[in-house]
């Protein structure tokens, strides 16, 4: 299967500061990747839909300000939390898709642990 | 809308005994359909996905999922559980067609999977 990578997978800061994290697709380039927010015990909530060289799609609810997608390229995206709050404090999982041939496949991440304290 | 049912929150298996996940899902048109894992801390990881063709399909660590168009069903199962197969498992239905943010997977709750010595 695919590898998906994510960094970092954990990561501590402080309320108020910004905290980046980095999705890759090491093997195949994505035609989209999607980042998820999961609490415990939880489903994934999707956040937002990113196509490389686009602006990312937000979900209703998830504010555009607050969590900045960038697509740099068909391997890489990153999330940046922007003035994190405790609130803020989750497991995000991001995920790229790659076409297959009669369809597509869905590859996750392994997550990145956030906690602002 | 799409949806997804998982109607089992919890469930226990003895190690060696059959396995069977259930998983409903509703959608307008052929879905595609998908299984994932995840172990605790971890991201999710592809079990098997079904597009069209076949109903039975096989998976990885010797999983299977049965498509079933007049239940709306996709089941997995495992006819021998291994203690390492405990980890929470999530069913998945996406639209056809690749691209696009209106094209996103919904995922069920999820099932908790127990493994009994």
């Amino acid at each position: 299967g695919a590898v998906v990578s994510q960094h970092p997978s954990w990561v501590i800061c402080k309320s108020g500061t910004s905290v980046k994290i980095e999705c890759r697709s090491l093997d195949f380039q994505a035609t989209t990747m999607f980042w998820y927010r999961q609490f415990p015990k939880q489903s994934l909530m999707l956040m937002a839909t990113s196509n490389e060289g686009s602006k990312a799609t937000y979900e209703q609810g998830v504010e555009k300000d607050k969590f900045l997608i960038n697509h740099a390229s068909l391997t890489l995206s990153t999330l940046t939390v922007t003035s994190a709050h405790p609130e803020d404090s989750s497991f995000y999982i991001c995920s790229a898709r790659r076409p297959s041939v009669r369809g597509y496949e869905q590859y996750f991440g392994p997550g990145t642990r956030l906690t602002v304290t | 809308a799409q949806s997804v049912t998982q109607p089992d929150i919890h469930i226990t298996v003895s190690e060696g005994a059959s396995l069977e996940l259930r998983c409903n899902y509703s959608y307008g048109a052929t879905p595609y359909l998908f299984w994932y894992v995840q172990s605790p801390g971890q991201g999710l990881q592809l079990l098997l996905k079904y597009f069209s063709g076949d109903t039975l399909v096989q998976g990885i660590k010797g999983f299977e999922a049965e498509f079933k168009r007049s239940q709306s069903s996709f089941n997995l199962r495992k006819p021998s559980v291994h203690w390492s197969d405990a980890a929470e498992y999530f069913c998945a239905v996406g639209a056809h067609g690749i691209t696009g943010g209106g094209n996103k997977l919904t995922f069920g709750t999820g099932t908790q999977l127990k493994v009994e010595l």
